[in-house]
C-alpha cells in the first residue's frame, strides 16, 4: 500500500526554466512533509518542509505548496540549474507519530543546458 | 558539526550470515532512523529509537532487530541474510521526538551473494 506517491518517475527540464515534482499521499493523517534530494550513493539531503497549517512554503529557488484538500503537494524549483539534477523524493509523517518518514517512490530530474 | 555516520560503507556478505551496522548520529540528536533502499521499494522505514527505546517499527521480518546506546549510537543487525536483502541501508538521525527534518548518512551498500 503506497501512502506516498510520486507518479512521474523523471523529469526533464531546461536550465533556467521552472521544475515542477509532483506528489499525492492517501493517508489524511499525515500533517508533516518534506523533500529531499538524493545523488547516487549518497545519503538524502533535506530540502524544504511543510507542515499541514501552511500551504506554501518558500527557501531560496525552492517553493513547497500543499493542497489538503486534494491530498497534493508539489516542489517547484525556479530557476532550474544543472547542480539540481538528481532524484527528489517527497516525504510524510505524523505528528505524534515519532519520526518515520514515509516516502514516494521518487523522481530523476535531469536539468538540460 | 560531524554529520551522520554509518559504517562501513561497504559490506559483501553470504547468504545465510549475519550482518551489524553502525551509525552515529549528529550529536545531540537523540532519534535515529533506519531505512532500506531498493530499486524497486524505494526508501522504506526499518524502524526508530529514541533515548534507547524502539519508537516505530516498519513492516520487515523479524530477522531485522536494532538497538540504541546511551550516546544515542545505534546498530541494526540481520540475521539469517537473503539476497533480496541486498541494499542501501540509510540512517537518519533528528534532533527531537517530534517529526522535524532528519538528516541522512550516507548509507551502507551490503550486497548478499
Amino acid at each position: 500500500d503506497q501512502q506516498v506517491k510520486q507518479n512521474s518517475p523523471s523529469l526533464s527540464v531546461q536550465e533556467g526554466r521552472i521544475s515542477i515534482l509532483n506528489c499525492d499521499y492517501t493517508n489524511s493523517m499525515f500533517d508533516y512533509f518534506l523533500w529531499y534530494k538524493k545523488y547516487p550513493a549518497e545519503g538524502p539531503t533535506f530540502l524544504i518542509s511543510i507542515s499541514s497549517i501552511k500551504d506554501k512554503n518558500e527557501d531560496g529557488r525552492f517553493t513547497v505548496f500543499l493542497n489538503k484538500s486534494a491530498k497534493h503537494l508539489s516542489l517547484h524549483i525556479v530557476p532550474s540549474q544543472p547542480g539540481d539534477s538528481a532524484v527528489y523524493f517527497c516525504a510524510a509523517s505524523i505528528t505524534g507519530g515519532g519520526n518515520k518518514l514515509t516516502f514516494g517512490t521518487g523522481t530523476q530530474l535531469k536539468v538540460e543546458l | 558539526k560531524a554529520g551522520v555516520t554509518q559504517t562501513p560503507r561497504y559490506l559483501i556478505k553470504t547468504r545465510g550470515q549475519q550482518v551489524t551496522l553502525s551509525c552515529s548520529p549528529i550529536s545531540g540528536h537523540r532519534s535515529v532512523s533506519w531505512y532500506q533502499q531498493t530499486p524497486g521499494q524505494g526508501l522504506q522505514f526499518l524502524f526508530e529509537y529514541f533515548s534507547e527505546t524502539q519508537r516505530n517499527k516498519g513492516n520487515f521480518p523479524g530477522r531485522f532487530s536494532g538497538r540504541q546506546f546511551s550516546n544515542s549510537r545505534s546498530e541494526m543487525n540481520v540475521s539469517t541474510l537473503e539476497l533480496g536483502d541486498s541494499a542501501l541501508y540509510l540512517c537518519a538521525s533528528s534532533p527531537q521526538g517530534v517529526a522535524t527534518e532528519a538528516f541522512f548518512g550516507q548509507g551502507t551498500r551490503l550486497t548478499v551473494v
